[in-house]
């Protein structure tokens, strides 16, 4: 069955320092990867997305993930964090084909403190 | 473009009372879904619709929560009787087909606490 797994519950960052939000996954099949943000009082929007070619991919406000295959992973990666970031991230994955369904891991809360 | 509107935003009921929640979801999107959303817990899909078949509702406590999906377009998830456990965030999205398949659109979601 697909799951998905986050490492942080809850991670505390001061402004400029960097970022790194775990994300594993467990398919059997050729994934579609996302990233997925929740600001305070916002609803869920999409940060970045992997569906193939280049493992390495750019999203909105500086944030990128990496693919690697051979981990199961997709991690999110931002150099300087600010206190705008603070929100909750959720990564998530499907199946390749057209109606695959969407399985989202826990979550992780990003708070940056200024 | 117009987003994903939900309604009611909130909702308190008593147990073993009804609910039901409404969703009308991006023009041209063909998909719909339906998540519940447990505090400090990720989106858990209930149900996914293709147009107005359902695809994949292995998650649907068929006992109590019923979800239509009329013409294809609005759908609404019925929640009855209401257990406390069901006290969550229920959010609708919706993706277009082909190459963005999967690219979810959320609504604000529907706050249900039940007493």
């Amino acid at each position: 069955a697909q799951s998905v797994s986050q490492h942080n519950h809850h991670v505390i960052l001061s402004e400029a320092a960097s970022l790194e939000l775990g994300c594993n996954y467990s398919y059997g099949g050729t994934v579609n990867l996302f990233w997925y943000v929740q600001y305070p009082g916002q609803h869920l929007q999409l940060l970045l997305k992997y569906f193939s070619g280049d493992p390495l991919v750019k999203g909105i406000k500086g944030f990128e993930a990496e693919f690697i295959k051979s981990k199961f992973s997709f991690n999110l990666r931002k150099p300087s964090v600010q206190w705008s970031d603070t929100a909750e991230y959720f990564c998530a994955v499907r199946g390749s084909a057209s109606y695959d369904k969407v399985i989202f891991g826990p979550g992780t809360s990003l708070s940056v403190i200024p | 473009e117009a987003g994903v509107a939900q309604s009611p935003r909130y909702k308190i009921i008593e147990k073993r009372q009804s609910v039901a929640f409404w969703c009308n979801p991006i023009s041209g999107h063909a998909t719909l879904y339906w998540y519940q959303q447990i505090l400090g817990q990720g989106p858990k899909l209930l149900i996914q619709f293709q147009n107005n078949g359902v695809v994949d509702d292995s998650q649907l406590p068929k006992d109590r929560f019923s979800a239509e999906r009329l013409k294809g377009v609005d759908s609404t998830l019925k929640i009855q009787p209401a257990k406390l456990e069901d006290s969550a965030v229920y959010l609708c999205a919706s993706s277009p087909a082909g190459v963005r398949a999967g690219e979810l659109f959320f609504g604000e979601g529907s706050r249900l606490t039940v007493l």
